[in-house]
Formats: structure tokens, C-alpha cells, sequence
């Protein structure tokens, strides 16, 4: 199983919005609604910011959405914030029952 | 608190087995499935495997499929990864995770496994 593709880094302004794109195939971003996204501080454990495409969970900022179309799942932050510099990376459930990756982005705000 | 502990990583040589232990606590173990996801450092994640809360129901990556087994023990609140034949490219941090429907809710801290002479 391909991991999904990310890019390697993304940045933004305070305020700014962001978004970031995760394109994986037919047989897993484009099957299923079961693409997640977290979020992983530097030394710290990933936290899950959007799961099945779009939800939030609890406690998370409604500035943090999620969306999908086709093969690309996407991430976007809107109103950033210094503390929003991390690594992001999403999943996907697969058709093999399985799960996969994506290789991570670095996201910078300037 | 929900909490994931692994134990049992280190330096094997290649073809060597080892096996990884997950100890759960904070919440009703039995009840979730647990995976196990390895990273190199530097490198992306990889989903290894994973087991429903019964045991019964377990799968695994086509790379570690035939090598690896994974099992739990609900009494122990325990989920253990058997790794055999193991291999240079197994080298990597092995995290523990608690899943929720089709995501992962709660992370372990991570153990490191070595395959190298």
C-alpha cells in the first residue's frame, strides 16, 4: 500500500488561512469517508484533529476543517495562530482493510 | 487517563524475532482495537497491524504479513506484536495506538526495535 502524498511544508501569516492536501487513490481517500487528520508538536504525541473526512472532535477549534473531493482529502486552518506550527499528516482506511499514511507537512506560521 | 505502554524493543540481528508488549490503562481495554504503527525516523508512518477488542480479528501489512503476529490478552490488558524473521528495513519506532471507528484516538510514547549485526 502507496503512503499518501502530502507536501513537505506549507506556511502561512497569523490570520491567514491554510490548506493542506492529501491525495491518496480509488482504493482508500476515494472509497471511504474515513480520513483522518492530526497534528504532532515537536516531542509530543500526535492529537487527532478531523476523523471520517470532516468531524471534529471534541475540544478541537472549529478553526481546523476538513473536506474531500475525489482522491484529495484536505485540511484547512483558518485564522492561524503561532501555536498552530506543527507537523500535520492524515490516514485513510483502505479497500485491503488496512491503513494508510501520509508522509506529514511541516507547517510554518511566519 | 488513557495511557499506552510499550515494552519489549531493542537490537536484534537480522533474522532474530522479538516481541513488542502494549499495556493499556484508563479505559475498558476489551472494548477497542488496538494497532501498532511504526515510523523511522525521519520518514512517514506505517500502519503494521491491528486486533479487534476480542482478538479474533486481526490484520496486517503485506510487509510484515507471514512474519508478524500480533495477539492480545484482555486480562492483562495487554496486546503483544510477535515480530519474526526480522529485517534492516523493520528498524523503527513502534507506537502502540488505541483506535476509535476508523482513526487513532490515543498514542503510546513509542519503543525502538533495531535490526542490525
Amino acid at each position: 500500500q502507496s503512503a499518501l502524498t502530502q507536501p513537505a511544508s506549507v506556511s502561512g501569516s497569523p490570520g491567514q488561512s491554510i490548506t493542506i492536501s492529501c491525495t491518496g487513490t480509488s482504493s482508500d481517500v476515494g472509497a471511504y469517508n474515513y480520513v483522518s487528520w492530526y497534528q504532532q508538536h515537536p516531542g509530543k504525541a500526535p492529537k487527532l484533529m478531523i476523523y471520517d473526512v470532516s468531524n471534529r472532535p471534541s475540544g478541537v477549534s472549529n478553526r481546523f476543517s476538513g473536506s474531500k473531493s475525489g482522491n484529495t482529502a484536505s485540511l484547512t486552518i483558518s485564522g492561524l495562530r503561532a501555536e498552530d506550527e506543527a507537523d500535520y499528516f492524515c490516514s485513510s482506511y483502505t479497500s485491503s482493510d488496512t491503513r494508510v499514511f501520509g508522509g506529514g507537512t511541516k507547517l510554518t506560521v511566519l | 487517563e488513557v495511557q499506552l505502554v510499550e515494552s519489549g524493543g531493542g537490537l536484534v540481528q537480522p533474522g532474530g524475532s522479538l516481541r513488542l508488549s502494549c499495556a493499556g490503562s484508563g479505559f475498558t481495554f476489551s472494548n477497542y482495537y488496538i494497532s501498532w504503527v511504526r515510523q523511522v525516523p525521519g520518514e512517514g508512518r506505517e500502519w503494521v497491524s491491528s486486533i479487534g477488542g476480542s482478538g479474533t480479528r486481526t490484520n496486517y501489512a503485506d510487509s510484515v504479513k507471514g512474519r508478524f503476529t500480533i495477539s492480545r490478552d484482555n486480562a492483562k490488558n495487554t496486546v503483544y506484536l510477535q515480530m519474526n524473521s526480522l529485517r534492516a528495513e523493520d528498524t523503527a519506532v513502534y507506537y502502540c495506538v488505541k483506535m476509535g471507528n476508523y482513526y487513532i484516538n490515543d498514542w503510546g510514547q513509542g519503543i525502538l526495535v533495531t535490526v542490525s549485526s
